[in-house]
């Protein structure tokens, strides 16, 4: 069976990090660009970065470049990204979403991990 | 950045009739070269992670029942319903793909049963 499973999150002061992983089973996972996207509570999803199949390429929202970074390590069928200065605006839960097509990133998600929550508070 | 805009905000419809979501981009997501609109439709359960409906805009994912569609080109497209069923009840969310890795998806538009 394909699977997502993110862990990781948790609560947070302002300015503080944290690094969420996902373990992901079933398919070949470095045939596949990964994406995490976020949902903050009651509101709509946002794309957050990507990393192509290899992890030579990289890409980040506006909203957190320079101070997330996305990677992988293929060797262990697993995706990080590591969240740093952490701001309240990034509450929410985070879904890590593999690619539908293998090789170069389309930007559809077939499947998802169910979530792990990040909250930003003091 | 594309944006997406969705409408209405939420509908109710009675089980067995149709329910349509429109959505539109401010931009056209429809490649010349190869004739696809990257457009893709998901739809959200609470609680759950969102799951992938409809991709190029008018194609059915592995899985979805038929009642579900997409159809439309270049910044409009809609999703219907033929007739709604109780586990269709979520929120349904929009996404282009055309600027990808740079995704954008619209707000959702929330079906509820009358």
């Amino acid at each position: 069976e394909v699977q997502l499973l993110e862990s990781g999150g948790g609560l947070v002061q302002p300015g503080g990090s944290l690094r969420l992983s996902c373990a992901a089973s079933g398919f070949t996972f470095s045939s596949y660009a990964m994406s995490w996207v976020r949902q903050a509570p009651g509101k709509g999803l946002e794309w957050v970065s990507a990393i192509s199949g290899s992890g030579g390429s990289t890409y980040y929202a506006d909203s957190v470049k320079g101070r997330f970074t996305i990677s992988r390590d293929n060797s262990k069928n697993t995706l990080y990204l590591q969240m740093n200065s952490l701001r309240a605006e990034d509450t929410a839960v985070y879904y890590c979403a593999k690619d539908l097509i293998v090789g170069a990133a389309l930007g559809a998600f077939d499947i998802w991990g169910q979530g792990t929550m990040v909250t930003v508070s003091s | 950045d594309i944006v997406m805009t969705q409408s209405p905000d939420s509908l109710a419809v009675s089980l067995g009739e149709r329910a349509t979501i429109n959505c539109k981009s401010s931009q056209s997501v429809l490649y010349s070269s190869n004739n696809k609109n990257y457009l893709a439709w998901y739809q959200q359960k609470p609680g759950q992670p969102p799951k992938l409906l409809i991709y190029w805009a008018s194609t059915r994912e592995s899985g979805v029942p038929d009642r579900f569609s997409g159809s439309g080109s270049g910044t409009d497209f809609t999703l219907t319903i033929s007739s709604l069923q109780a586990e269709d009840v979520a929120v349904y969310y929009c996404q282009q793909y055309y600027s990808t890795p740079f995704l954008t998806f619209g707000p959702g538009t929330k079906v509820d049963i009358k």
